[in-house]
């Protein structure tokens, strides 16, 4: 079965310090990759995708994201963080072939500190 | 944003008691999704619809009936209300091409 392993449940990081949110799924087949992003008591936005092409996917709010095929993995990553960072992060995965809805990570909480 | 709202938006209620929460949309999407979203667990599945009066099974269905009679509405249905759902639920569309899904605010349910 396919699923998705978000690596860190919770992540503090200083303002303007960089971060990287790890995540890693497992499937066969090929597959669409997302990331969301809940800010409290909020519904889940789409921050990034990666469909085809370029490995590297820039997002809104300055976050990106690298596909790595071979290592099964899709981290986040940001420069340079900001107090409005703070919010939970979501791996998501949906796979090419047959009718199948996203599997998501458990969420990583990412934690801003002035 | 897309055009997505559930409703009611909150609810209390008591163990063995129904409750139906409603999605509607205004994308015109053929996908739409239900899932439930607890501490520790992100998001789960309960049930999807893939057209009008076609709907299937996620991973956490147990105790969840969904009905979708018209593209814009998709209807999750608690028969008898349990602590156990006491939740955030999501809802979810997405179009012919399934990529993205697009969420709705969330209703929270409290079963007492």
């Amino acid at each position: 079965a396919q699923s998705v392993t978000q690596l860190d449940s919770q992540v503090p990081v200083f303002e303007e310090a960089p971060v990287e949110l790890r995540c890693n799924y497992s499937s066969s087949v090929s597959v669409y990759l997302f990331w969301y992003v809940q800010y409290p008591n909020q519904g889940l936005q789409l921050l990034l995708k990666y469909l085809s092409g370029s490995t590297l996917v820039k997002g809104i709010n300055g976050f990106e994201a690298e596909f790595n095929k071979s290592q099964t993995s899709f981290h986040l990553r940001k420069p340079s963080v900001h107090i409005s960072d703070t919010a939970e992060y979501f791996c998501a995965v949906t796979f090419h072939s047959g009718n199948t809805p996203l599997v998501f990570g458990k969420g990583t909480r990412l934690s801003v500190i002035a | 944003d897309a055009g997505i709202t559930q409703s009611p938006r909150h609810k209390v209620t008591e163990t063995g008691t129904p409750v139906t929460l409603r999605c509607h949309q205004t994308e015109n999407h053929r996908y739409m999704y239900w899932y439930r979203q607890d501490p520790g667990h992100g998001l789960r599945l309960i049930h999807y619809s893939y057209g009008v009066k076609d709907t299937d099974k996620g991973e956490v269905s147990d105790g969840y009936s969904v009905s979708r009679s018209k593209t814009e509405d998709f209807l999750l249905t608690l028969e008898s209300a349990t602590s156990s759902q006491t939740s955030v639920y999501f809802c979810a569309i997405s179009g012919q091409g399934r990529e993205t899904q697009y969420f709705g605010p969330g209703t929270r349910l409290l079963v007492l």
